[in-house]
């Protein structure tokens, strides 16, 4: 089955400490986003890749990395310098990047103790 | 500022009934409008999507309408389900790349018995 699957579902970080969390696509798209979920916002773009190799800065880009070495992959690391990092994260991925609808993941609700 | 504002925040109704979520954008340039369905801790699956040109779509029990003059857009369900029990999450995208979605916080849906 094609799809979009983050790992892991739950994750839990103590403070000062840097996570990354992995998505992988077999959709054979060559865009990738990251979105934070916030309980009472809608979705907020983190980064986005549109082609290997590349990405770009979403609008919430500080306190985070990214790295798109294979087409399939697209990992999100939370840094410590992420201030308030207790959130619910997708990943989605497009055709191309003149695609609008985007194919999410099953997110990654990841928790600061 | 690109903003999509839905209503209401929640919405409880008996399985059977019908319902009316409404989407308010201001999003320019305008490219299309989506509907997507998030259950809790998953993903969000698009539903329909509207473009200028649309009025009104329908796919199953739900129909979408678009009123591109006032910038607003009303999901309807019909019937209702236990299973529609989800939030439902109005997206607009400017410019027709999925780099420039602008989400809305989403309508909280619960269906009983």
């Amino acid at each position: 089955d094609g799809g979009i699957t983050q790992s892991p579902k739950y994750l839990f970080r103590k403070e000062g400490q840097n996570v990354t969390l992995s998505c992988e696509q077999n959709l054979n798209h060559d865009a990738m986003y990251w979105y934070r979920q916030d309980p009472g916002q809608g979705l907020r773009l983190i980064y986005y890749s549109q082609i290997v190799n590349d990405f770009q800065k979403g609008d919430i880009a500080e306190g985070y990395s990214v790295s798109r070495e294979k087409k399939e992959s697209f990992p999100l690391t939370v840094t410590s310098a992420q201030k308030n990092p207790t959130a619910f994260y997708l990943c989605a991925s497009t055709p191309g990047q003149w695609y609008t609808e985007a194919f999410f993941g099953q997110g990654t609700r990841l928790t600061v103790v | 500022k690109n903003q999509v504002e839905q209503s209401p925040q929640s919405l409880i109704i008996l399985e059977g009934k019908n319902c009316t979520l409404q989407c308010n954008y201001t999003v320019s340039p305008f490219s299309n409008l989506r509907w997507y369905k998030q259950d809790t801790g998953r993903g969000p699956v698009s539903l329909t999507i509207m473009t200028f040109s649309e009025n009104t779509k329908s796919n199953g029990r739900y129909t979408a309408t678009l009123d591109a003059d006032t910038k607003q857009s009303s999901l309807h369900i019909t019937a209702s389900q236990l299973s529609d029990s989800a939030s439902y999450i109005c997206v607009v995208s400017a410019g027709g790349t999925a780099s420039k979605l602008t989400f809305g916080t989403g309508t909280r849906l619960q269906v009983t018995l």
